[in-house]
Order: structure tokens, then C-alpha cells, then sequence
């Protein structure tokens, strides 16, 4: 069955450290798409990043980038050079190509403190 | 603005009360969700729905109703509420394609639900 495990439930770090929030994922389909949302604490949700399981390129926006490796069914996202506004709890999520239903993980609440 | 309409943005109610939670999007998006978020379990897939008179469950659907008669409209019904449903509630929508297209799933802004 999918999966999806955020084993870091909470994380703070000093404003301006980098910080990697992890994402591991389980699934038996071939193609499945991965993705990043971000909750702050105003409470919306807001998409970060979408990748599907054929691009495994990494991927950098600013001071976000994304490591996705298969070999180990890991989607991380990196924050460098954090910022206080970067507080917020962040869900990977993962939906198989079978269907479209969508599984979040539990979520990583990431605080930076000035 | 393009956006998904959560009413009403908060509800207390009681135990065995019908009620309904309506979700409107205005960006003519087939794709329609709702997941709720509890402490501790992050956000879980209730329903969702590709497209006009097509719905399907998400991981906890047991106690919710929905429907999909028109495009821009997606409520979501509880016949008959416990307190194990108190919770937050999102509709979200994205265009065709279903979640899996490459376009950003749009969020309301989120039902508190708290059934006593």
C-alpha cells in the first residue's frame, strides 16, 4: 500500500541555518507523482512542487531545492538560508498513477527562531 | 479571484445532527477533494471527485456523504456526526487531469468542525 512517512515531527532551527525537512515514500506503482505542500501558520495550504516519478532531476526555486533519488524512495526539500517566514508545517504527499487519490504524510512543523 | 469557498468556516454543533459543509470553486477545475486534518495524523483524503457525477473515497470516508451534481460545487455531508469528526476540513480542486496533472491543487481556507 502507499505510504508516506515524514519522520521528523518537529524541527527548529536558527534563522539563516540550512535545514532539510525528509519525505520517504512507499509505493508499488511505476508511476506516481510527489508533492510538497506548505501550512503556515495562517493555516492555508500552499502547493510547493509537483514531480513525477520519471524526473529525477533535482529541482531549485530560490532558496528551495528538492533532492529526489528512487534508489531510496526519498523526496527531501531543503530550505537554505532559512528565514522566519519559513516557519510552518510542510506535508509531502504521494499519489499513484493507479488512482487519484492522494496520501499525506503526518507533516514536519519547522520553526525558525530569529 | 480564482478560489475554493469553504462555508461555514466554523461550526459547533451536537452529536446526530445532520449538517452540511458546501465547497465552491470558480476556476471551472474538475477535480474536487476534501481531507481532513487532525494533530499527530497530518491530512487525510475523505472524497474526491474527477469530474461532474464521479466521486470516489479517500482514505477515511466512513461517516461523510458527498456529491458532485454541478462542476463548481462539492459539499460534503455528515448525516449524522460523532465527536471523532471534530476536526479541520479542506476542499481543494484542481483542473483536469486529476491530482495527478501539473497544476497546483487550489485549497479553501478551511471548516473547523467541533461536534459535542
Amino acid at each position: 500500500a502507499q505510504k508516506v512517512t515524514q519522520a521528523q515531527t518537529e524541527i527548529s532551527v536558527v534563522e539563516k541555518e540550512d535545514v532539510t525537512l525528509d519525505c520517504v515514500y512507499e509505493t508499488r506503482d511505476t508511476t506516481y507523482y510527489l508533492f510538497w505542500y506548505k501550512q503556515p501558520p495562517s493555516g492555508e495550504l500552499v502547493f510547493l512542487i509537483r514531480r513525477n516519478s520519471f524526473d529525477e532531476q533535482n529541482e531549485i526555486s530560490g532558496r528551495y531545492s528538492w533532492n529526489f533519488q528512487k534508489s531510496t524512495s526519498s523526496f527531501n526539500f531543503t530550505i537554505t538560508a532559512s528565514q522566519v517566514v519559513d516557519s510552518a508545517v510542510y506535508f509531502c504527499a504521494l499519489v499513484e498513477n493507479r488512482d487519484d487519490k492522494i496520501i499525506f504524510g503526518k507533516g514536519t512543523r519547522l520553526h525558525i527562531l530569529p | 479571484e480564482a478560489q475554493v469557498t469553504q462555508n461555514p468556516r466554523y461550526l459547533i454543533t451536537v452529536t446526530g445532527k445532520k449538517l452540511t459543509v458546501t465547497c465552491s470553486q470558480n476556476m471551472n477545475h474538475e477535480y474536487m477533494s476534501w481531507y481532513r486534518q487532525d494533530p499527530g495524523l497530518g491530512l487525510r483524503q475523505i472524497y474526491y471527485s474527477m469530474n461532474v457525477e464521479v466521486t470516489d473515497k479517500g482514505d477515511v470516508p466512513e461517516g461523510y456523504k458527498v456529491s458532485r451534481k454541478e462542476k463548481r460545487n462539492f459539499p460534503l455531508i455528515l448525516e449524522s456526526p460523532s465527536p471523532n469528526q471534530t476536526s479541520l476540513y479542506f476542499c481543494a480542486s484542481s483542473p483536469g487531469g486529476g491530482i495527478s496533472s501539473n497544476q497546483p491543487q487550489h485549497f479553501g481556507d478551511g471548516t473547523r468542525l467541533s461536534i459535542l
